[in-house]
């Protein structure tokens, strides 16, 4: 069962435009929401998380909105640059259950000069 | 650089056999985790270990095994190998038992012939 669901699959965007990428989740028990971005031949590197007690948390360029009860979240790229072509990952985890991360599908964003 | 390493990196085999992936953790790190990439499950968790002790296991296969040692490097054994383990296996790894950042390795790519 896919307990959280990322869209889009891909995203093409210009320099200086903003990438929104969206995360859906089931389980009501999760209780920390990291994005990790992935390059090719990488493994994946923590990009920005947040609990649910707030409702959005900027770092830079990057910034979570999280919607408690529909049980959303997205993360929005600012002034999007080349460099931040890559595969992006929704995850959520749970403590009482040793924290395993459960990973949306990957979003593959690609941003043209 | 995440301070996590695994070795190898890659690693190709034949069916039917037995590998060993290594992963050492952060310096003061307790946990580690791993997870298996591939094209069609995307990033799924395996299995965790806390200071020695699993910590909480996913979906892995009763042919894989994992255990953690007391200078708490982990070892992830896969055997009787079929065509479809072959994927990307990630080992993370975080200062205690969950609900915190979770730091990837940079991954060993197994391909079974």
């Amino acid at each position: 069962q896919q307990q959280v669901k990322q869209s889009p699959q891909s995203l093409i965007v210009q320099k200086g435009g903003i990438s929104i990428i969206n995360c859906a989740y089931e389980n009501t028990a999760f209780d920390y929401f990291p994005w990790y971005q992935q390059f090719p031949g990488k493994g994946p590197a923590l990009l920005i998380a947040i609990r649910p007690d707030v409702s959005e948390k900027k770092e830079g360029r990057f910034t979570i909105s999280f919607n408690k009860s529909a049980k959303q979240f997205s993360l929005h790229i600012m002034d999007s640059q080349p460099g931040d072509s890559a595969t992006y990952f929704c995850a959520a985890s749970e403590e009482t259950s040793g924290s395993r991360l459960t990973f949306g599908e990957g979003t593959q964003l690609t941003v043209n000069p | 650089d995440s301070g996590v390493t695994q070795t190898p990196k890659h690693l190709i085999t034949a069916t039917g056999q037995r590998v060993t992936l290594r992963c050492s953790p952060r310096s003061g790190d307790l946990s580690v985790y791993w997870y298996q990439q591939s094209l069609d499950q995307g990033l799924q968790f395996l299995i965790q270990y806390y200071n020695g002790e699993e910590r909480a296991k996913g979906n892995i296969l009763e042919r894989f095994s994992a255990q953690q040692f007391p200078d708490l490097h982990s070892e992830l054994n896969l055997s009787s190998l079929e065509l479809g383990d072959s994927a990307l296996y990630f080992c993370a790894s975080s200062r205690r038992q969950g609900g915190e950042t979770q730091y990837f390795g940079p991954g060993t790519r197994l391909l079974v012939l």
